[in-house]
């Protein structure tokens, strides 16, 4: 079974600059989240979708953070400006509808310099 | 307080020790733990869940106190191969007492594993 897949893997921009990520789900699974992971510390959500909708997206800086899922598949999330506390890496996964169990993408590195 | 506290380590120790590590968490209403692995510039990998009476897998053994408010993790007859960070995951219950699949991650525990 293919996992989540996502792209570009690296990626490397000036601040002020923008940049989008795209991730697609394992197939079947509703749920899908972005992480933001910065060097040394855990996970951190930054959105989870059920399907096309937002479940929670509390801790996404909606200043220059947005994601969407439009047909309950693939996402994407764009950051616009980026900043240098921006760098980190950015995480996809997805789990079935009823299931905490969580699956991750190989994630795409972000460097703002 | 943290909502996920681990400690960050590292722990280094031989091939063949047992370490374990502890993972606590602060809502009391939290109802499913795991635990992840992540190796260097990798993304975390699902290790184990942990139930409530305990659960074995291996060489690993996850284990909940609901009393204490922790899990723990116990790897014995450490191999080269387990030198990685080991994350555990809560579930998040909001005030309403729903938590819709969200996970709240710690740090991360870096374990190396030496000849």
């Amino acid at each position: 079974e293919a996992g989540v897949a996502q792209s570009p893997r690296y990626k490397i921009i000036e601040k002020r600059q923008s940049v989008a990520f795209w991730c697609n789900p394992i197939s079947g699974h509703a749920t899908l989240y972005w992480y933001q992971q910065i060097l040394g510390q855990g996970p951190k959500l930054l959105i989870q979708f059920q399907n096309n909708g937002v479940v929670d997206d509390s801790q996404l800086p909606k200043d220059r953070f947005s994601a969407e899922r439009l047909k309950g598949v693939d996402s994407t999330l764009k950051i616009q400006p980026a900043k240098l506390e921006d760098s980190a890496v950015y995480l996809c996964a997805s789990s079935l509808w009823d299931s905490y169990e969580q699956y991750f993408g190989p994630g795409t590195r972000l460097t703002v310099t | 307080r943290k909502e996920v506290e681990q400690d960050p380590g590292p722990f280094n120790v031989p091939e063949g020790a047992t370490v374990a590590f502890n993972c606590t968490y602060s809502n009391s209403a939290s109802q499913s733990f795991f635990w992840y692995r992540q190796d260097c510039r990798k993304e975390p990998k699902l290790l184990m869940s942990v139930y409530s009476s305990g659960n074995e897998d291996g060489r690993f053994t996850a284990q909940l106190n609901r009393a204490s408010q922790y899990i723990s993790l116990l790897i014995r007859d450490s191999k080269l191969s387990d030198s990685a960070t080991y994350l555990c995951a809560v579930n998040i219950v909001n005030a309403g007492g729903t938590s819709y699949g969200k996970l709240t991650f710690g740090q991360g525990t870096i374990l190396t594993v030496h000849p």
